[in-house]
């Protein structure tokens, strides 16, 4: 079984540049997570899909963050424009379901915004 | 608030021998534990699951335990090896109305294994 692919895995931007990362979820999964992870820190939520509708965006910030999945399957996470603070790995995950469904990680991709 | 502490922040220990890493949290309502394995550079992978009723589990070398009353949870790796090098990192689920649930992680623990 493939696991969730996430690209690119790097990407070096200036500060007030936008960037995008895609991420495709394992076949079968509804839901899909963003998670972004600061360097010494644990994942943080920031946006839950469930099929291509969103769950829980309540740590997302708006005015600079977008994601989407359209087709209830791979899914966009925008950052315009981006911040020094954004330096970070984004993680994307999904599961069957939501619930005590397992996650399944996929590697990430690290930004660093200079 | 919803909290997950773990301790060690990192731990140094030789090859062969065996470590305890610890998980506080103050989640509620309470659904289920997760241990991840996070190694460099990668996103983490599922070492175990418990709920509520569950007081350990077992995954190869990596043994977890659940005490639901103190709120507090360990993993308990054997017989080290190299390979198990990586950020631990405990997750506890908790259960809203409508039947979602969402996970709160904590900061991880950084082992090292060295020969």
């Amino acid at each position: 079984e493939a696991g969730v692919a996430q690209s690119p895995r790097y990407k070096i931007i200036e500060k007030r540049q936008s960037v995008a990362f895609w991420c495709n979820p394992i076949s079968g999964h509804a839901t899909l997570y963003w998670y972004q992870q600061i360097l010494g820190q644990g994942p943080k939520l920031l946006i839950q899909f469930q099929n291509n509708g969103v769950v829980d965006d309540s740590q997302l910030p708006k005015d600079r963050f977008s994601a989407e999945r359209l087709k209830g399957v791979d899914s966009t996470l925008k950052i315009q424009p981006a911040k020094l603070e954004d330096s970070a790995v984004y993680l994307c995950a999904s599961s069957l379901a939501g619930g005590a469904y397992e996650q399944y990680f996929g590697p990430g991709t690290r930004l660093t915004v200079t | 608030k919803n909290q997950v502490e773990q301790s060690p922040q990192s731990l140094i220990i030789l090859e062969g021998k065996n470590c305890t890493l610890q998980c506080n949290y103050t989640v509620s309502p309470f659904s289920n534990l997760r241990w991840y394995k996070q190694d460099t550079g990668r996103g983490p992978v599922s070492l175990t699951i418990m709920t509520f009723s569950e007081n350990t589990k077992s995954n190869g070398r990596y043994t977890a335990t659940l005490d639901a009353d103190t709120k507090q949870s360990s993993l308990h790796i054997t017989a080290s090896q190299l390979s198990d090098s990586a950020s631990y990192i405990c997750v506890v689920s908790a259960k809203f109305s409508g039947g979602y649930n969402k996970l709160i992680f904590g900061a991880g623990t950084r082992l090292a294994v060295h020969p």
